[in-house]
């Protein structure tokens, strides 16, 4: 199994501040990776697949980059909305697919 | 409008099974895969299996195979995800979700919450 671990797990960020998420695989998925947002009581969203495509409807401030072990999710610009736990899903070995274990971000 | 709308809220023993359902509208059921993931109670997500109505092709995440069962019956547009011999870890909100790709889904049930205790 792929085991994903994200960092860190938790942020503390004030409103339009700049976020940087990492996620690591322990082996290669290429670029098999996405990013979901989760808050309570709400379903999981997709914000991010094939490494760096934003899924239909994310706002451009949502952004994901690498390939092969090491990811990253940035937020350019930290809405109110977006205090949320995130997490990467590798699929390159599916259906043996893998979550990290999340980040959450809150407000500083 | 694509919409997904689950069964309600579960309550079994240990030991027990039950059965969960997602009742599709708003697009060919057959066409598109439905994935269950599930989220344990202040915990992160585990991703359960898929199923492509079409003709049923089913496959499950290695650690969850044997312990749930992923169905679908086209004529009622419903996927269904069975939990077998139910332990307290099974505890969970439980998620359908349609996948156009096996990639990634777009849309998704609101939830069906499971509980389970002696």
């Amino acid at each position: 199994e792929i085991v994903m671990t994200q960092s860190p797990a938790t942020l503390s960020v004030s409103p339009g501040e700049r976020v940087t998420l990492s996620c690591r695989a322990s082996q290669s998925v290429s670029i098999s990776l996405a990013w979901y947002q989760k808050k309570p009581g709400q379903a999981p969203r997709v914000l991010i697949y094939g490494a760096s495509t934003r899924a239909t409807g994310i706002p451009a401030r949502f952004s994901g980059s690498g390939s092969g072990t090491d990811f990253t999710l940035t937020i350019s610009s930290l809405q109110s909305e977006d205090f949320a736990v995130y997490y990467c899903q590798q699929y390159d070995n599916w259906p043996s697919v893998t979550f990290g274990q999340g980040t959450k971000v809150d407000i500083k | 409008e694509v919409q997904l709308v689950q069964s309600g809220t579960e309550v079994r023993k240990p030991g027990e099974s039950l059965k969960i359902s997602c009742r599709t509208s708003g697009y060919g059921f057959s066409a598109f895969w439905i994935g269950w993931v599930r989220q344990l109670p202040g915990k992160g997500l585990e991703w359960l299996g898929i199923i492509l109505p079409a003709d049923s092709d089913v496959r499950y995440n290695p650690p969850f195979q044997g312990h749930v069962t992923i169905s679908a019956d086209t004529s009622i547009s419903t996927a269904f995800l069975r939990l077998n011999t139910l332990t307290a870890s099974d505890s969970a909100i439980y998620y359908c979700a349609r996948y156009p790709t096996t990639d990634s889904p777009d849309f998704w049930g609101q939830g069906t919450q499971v509980i389970v205790s002696s």
